[in-house]
């Protein structure tokens, strides 16, 4: 099955500092998504992001967030400034690719990265 | 914005026994998905739905979908031990509006199987 990876797999920060958390995607793949899952709570979607540009965000995807793509094959999330709230396991995810499209294929997570704000 | 219930919130069941878990959603899909998550690890993808299929298999699972009422089930039968993990449902939006395949996910259900 294909892999996708992300770095590092924990992270602790203090407050107020900036952190970047890594993905290497499925190769060749255009599409990928960013989801964080705040302890014993669902997954959420935080943004969607397609050949270079962010597609869709959700709410929680406030000016503190923001996601690049640095070179041609890992993507990042920074967080600005870090909250407490922001503590958390942070996804990123790829579909795969298929006739379906990405409104019809399942989608390959990564391991996560568990960020502690402190 | 859409959110996913699943039903029973925690599940204990013996080894061999069949495990069933509910989901509803509230706004028109394009698919429904499974996915399994044991603690602390990533998600992995079970089964997928689409919104004009009823039913569907893959080994152990059986997945149902009804639209009308908006609720899909996850079957797994013949449970085992290894089979202890969270599971949540997760859909896809219908794609007008704008939607780009993001998943939106239930809270889950914790399956406990005791050998």
């Amino acid at each position: 099955e294909p892999e996708v990876t992300q770095t590092p797999s924990h992270q602790v920060t203090q407050m107020g500092q900036e952190v970047i958390l890594r993905c290497v995607p499925i190769s060749n793949h255009l599409y990928f998504y960013w989801y964080r899952q705040i302890l014993g709570q669902k997954v959420e979607f935080l943004v969607s992001f397609y050949n270079n540009e962010i597609s869709e965000k959700s709410e929680i995807f406030d000016d503190q967030f923001s996601v690049e793509r640095p070179d041609g094959s890992n993507f990042t999330l920074k967080i600005r400034s870090t909250k407490l709230e922001d503590s958390a396991m942070y996804f990123c995810a790829t579909p795969r690719p298929g006739q379906g499209g990405i409104w019809n294929n399942e989608q390959f997570f990564g391991p996560g990265t568990r960020l502690t704000v402190l | 914005s859409q959110q996913g219930e699943e039903d029973p919130q925690a599940l204990s069941i013996q080894e061999g026994e069949n495990a069933t878990m509910n989901c509803s959603y509230k706004t028109s899909i394009n698919n429904l998905q499974w996915y399994r998550q044991n603690s602390g690890r990533g998600l992995v993808h079970l089964i997928l739905i689409r919104s004009n299929e009823r039913e569907k298999h893959s080994g152990r699972l059986r997945v149902t979908l009804d639209t009308s009422k908006k609720s899909s089930s996850l079957l797994i039968t013949a449970s085992r031990a290894a089979d202890t993990a969270s599971y949540f449902c997760a859909t896809v939006p219908r794609n007008y509006g704008g939607s780009q395949g993001n998943l939106i996910f239930g809270k889950g259900t914790k399956l406990s199987v005791k050998p």
